[in-house]
């Protein structure tokens, strides 16, 4: 079965300052690795996502991800923090060999940017 | 706008009550995806449909069946609720079976008092 675990349910830093959020990973096959952002009274919104091609994904809103089999991680960044980017992430991982059918989510991670 | 449409936005509702959840999918879109948000459990796939016919089954209980309509919404329907069943009900919508290229709606909020 797969899982994911993101570390730190709650991440705080200043306007400006690198986002860092982290993501570990357990599949037993090469999974899809996903980055989803959802905003207060919205739904899900895709941030980017990994399927076996480059290993450093780049999404949108200047964030990326890198993919590091050898540490089972998908850690998301973003250089330099603005306020819009409040927001709670969730880190998803499917089984491209299953169909991708379904999506198994971490617990989230709720950024808050201090001005 | 995510293009997906679910109705009602909130819905209150007392214990041991049935309700029912609209989706209505980005046009063209033939996948049907719910998922269930809650403290406890975090974000849970429940049941996807493909183009009428169910294709994947998640966490979903028993108490809870879903359906795809030939206009291709989908209803989750919720039976005999408990308290531990509010939650924020999402659906999502792709035109193929890969949930990788869904798009979320905005949430049905269920309240069981």
């Amino acid at each position: 079965a797969q899982s994911v675990t993101q570390l730190g349910s709650h991440v705080s830093v200043s306007e400006g300052a690198l986002v860092l959020l982290r993501c570990n990973y357990s599949s037993s096959v090469p999974p899809y690795l996903f980055w989803y952002v959802q905003y207060p009274n919205q739904g899900l919104q895709l941030l980017l996502k990994y399927t076996s091609a480059a290993t450093l994904v780049k999404g949108i809103n200047g964030f990326e991800a890198e993919f590091k089999k050898s540490e089972t991680s998908f850690h998301l960044t973003k250089p330099s923090a603005h306020m819009s980017d409040a927001a709670e992430y969730f880190c998803a991982v499917s089984d491209p060999f299953q169909g991708a059918q379904k999506l198994v989510f971490g617990q989230g991670t709720r950024l808050t940017i201090n001005p | 706008d995510s293009g997906v449409t679910q109705t009602p936005k909130h819905l209150i509702t007392a214990t041991g009550q049935r309700v029912t959840l609209r989706c209505s999918p980005r046009s063209g879109d033939l996948s049907v995806y719910w998922y269930q948000q809650s403290l406890d459990q975090g974000l849970q796939f429940l049941i996807q449909y493909y183009n009428g016919e169910e294709r994947a089954k998640g966490n979903i209980l028993e108490r809870f069946s879903a359906q795809q309509f030939p206009d291709l919404h989908s209803e989750l329907n919720l039976s005999s609720l408990e308290l531990g069943d509010s939650a924020l009900y999402f659906c999502a919508s792709s035109a193929d079976t890969g949930p990788d290229r869904a798009f979320f709606g905005q949430g049905t909020r269920l309240t069981v008092v």
